[in-house]
């Protein structure tokens, strides 16, 4: 039972917005929602969380509705180098990360 | 955020021997997770270490196939006990770093059992 649901793959075109969504329906109320990207045979990369607000830092935005149910990641303008299995993982304990099969996101130039 | 240096950054082994992969972190953590990622799949937790306890495994995963050690708080090493083919993946460490328990992941070990 996949505790998130994410497309399988997206294609963007260079320059232009990212929004890669994630189903996160059974998040319990103390979970951060984490974003990490993994760019092909590197070790994965932390990019965002957030709790209940939206959050905006150098590399991303994420938007959480309100009812927590969900979030969007947004990358706002894609390049090449942003081409990477993004993944959406509810947590923020210690007990480590269970990564669900994330999102190709492809950026076309 | 934490640097962590892996080695071997990818190996070609014999099947039925051994492995040991380390994992140094520039700073002192508390704790250090072991990853494995077979190929076109994503990651799964192998174990947490803790310096100065026993290491926890998760489901599906036993120590004598995969022991590791934890000697202090910057270094860590995974062996890959008794090898065939089926091991063959990227095995990453990571560390819990941050006051938001945000994760650092190593560069992996990709690892080929023949």
């Amino acid at each position: 039972d996949a505790k998130t649901t994410q497309p399988t793959s997206m294609d963007c075109a260079e320059g232009r917005a990212a929004n890669l969504p994630c189903n996160h329906s059974t998040i319990s109320g103390n979970e951060y929602v984490y974003w990490y990207r993994q760019i092909h045979s590197q070790g994965p990369q932390y990019i965002i969380h957030g709790l209940k607000n939206n959050e905006t830092n150098e590399m991303a935005s994420l938007i959480i509705t309100e009812d927590r149910k969900s979030s969007t990641l947004i990358l706002p303008h894609a390049t090449l180098r942003d081409t990477a299995v993004y993944y959406c993982i509810p947590g923020g304990g210690a007990d480590g990360l269970t990564f669900g099969k994330g999102t190709h996101l492809i950026i076309q130039p | 955020s934490a640097v962590i240096s892996q080695k071997p950054s990818r190996d070609i082994c014999q099947r039925g021997t051994s492995l040991t992969i380390q994992c140094q972190v520039d700073s002192q953590v508390t704790m250090m997770f072991w990853y494995r990622q077979q190929p076109g799949q994503s990651l799964t937790l192998i174990a947490t270490a803790n310096q100065g306890s026993e290491a926890t495994y998760e489901s599906g995963f036993v120590i004598d196939k995969f022991p590791i050690s934890r000697p202090n708080l910057t270094f860590s090493t995974l062996t890959v006990s008794n090898m065939s083919p089926e091991d063959s993946s990227i095995y990453l460490c990571s560390v819990l770093t941050g006051p938001y328990y945000g994760y650092t992941f190593g560069s992996g070990t990709r690892l080929t059992v023949v």
